[in-house]
């Protein structure tokens, strides 16, 4: 079974730092995706990034990059230059194949605090 | 805007109620996906349909069941509500269906049962 695991609660950077978000995943597929969304307070989910298994570029979005390393199974989400607006709970995320259905897997979480 | 629309956004009733959330999917994804997002489970997958067929169940309750019609858009049927079912129900949809991709999320359903 796919499990996602983000150890940190909560994190505190002052705006225009860069901080790193930890992910940690364990899986048996060979083929699956890391994403990484974005819920701010209002509670939308919004997606910020996405890595497939086989790529062999850390994928980058802007100010987010996630750093892939495969080897370790891990997936963190680099925000450079944080912003007030960056402050939310950050979820990392894979894609579990399932019968031909590419269902997500969420971690727990983590909350992201700017501060000015 | 992910352009994935539901409704409503809130939604109160009481305990052995029925309701059913809509969700209306990005123009041209065939994939909806149902999420659960509560304080003690997280987020959590529920069911997916892909082109109208039922494509992947997870810990979706006997009492809770989908659909999705011709047009696409899909509804979450939650009957014999329970107090523990108050969460925040969540609609996601993406192009494709066998290969990893991003999945966009409407802006929720937020039920609260009493």
């Amino acid at each position: 079974a796919q499990k996602i695991t983000q150890t940190q609660p909560g994190m505190f950077v002052q705006e225009k730092e860069a901080v790193t978000l930890d992910c940690t995943y364990d899986t048996s597929d060979q083929s699956y995706g890391l994403f990484w969304y974005k819920q701010p307070s209002s509670g939308e989910m919004i997606f910020l990034i996405y890595q497939g298994s086989y790529d062999e570029q850390n994928a980058t979005e802007g100010r987010y990059s996630l750093n892939f390393q495969k080897a370790r199974k891990s997936a963190n989400l680099v925000i450079s230059a944080s912003q007030l607006g960056d402050s939310a709970m950050y979820f990392c995320a894979m894609s579990a194949a399932q019968g031909g259905s590419e269902k997500l897997v969420f971690g727990k979480g983590m909350k992201l605090t700017v501060n000015p | 805007d992910s352009g994935v629309t539901q409704t409503p956004k809130h939604l109160i009733t009481a305990t052995g109620q029925r309701v059913t959330l809509r969700c209306s999917p990005r123009s041209g994804d065939l994939s909806v996906y149902w999420y659960q997002q509560s304080l003690d489970q997280g987020l959590q997958f529920l069911i997916q349909y892909y082109n109208g067929e039922e494509r992947a169940k997870g810990n979706i309750l006997e009492r809770f069941s989908a659909q999705q019609f011709p047009d696409l858009h899909s509804e979450l049927n939650l009957s014999s509500l329970e107090l523990g079912d108050s969460a925040l129900y969540f609609c996601a949809s993406s192009v494709e269906n066998w290969i990893p991709n991003e999945q966009f999320f409407g802006p929720g359903t937020r039920l609260t049962v009493l």
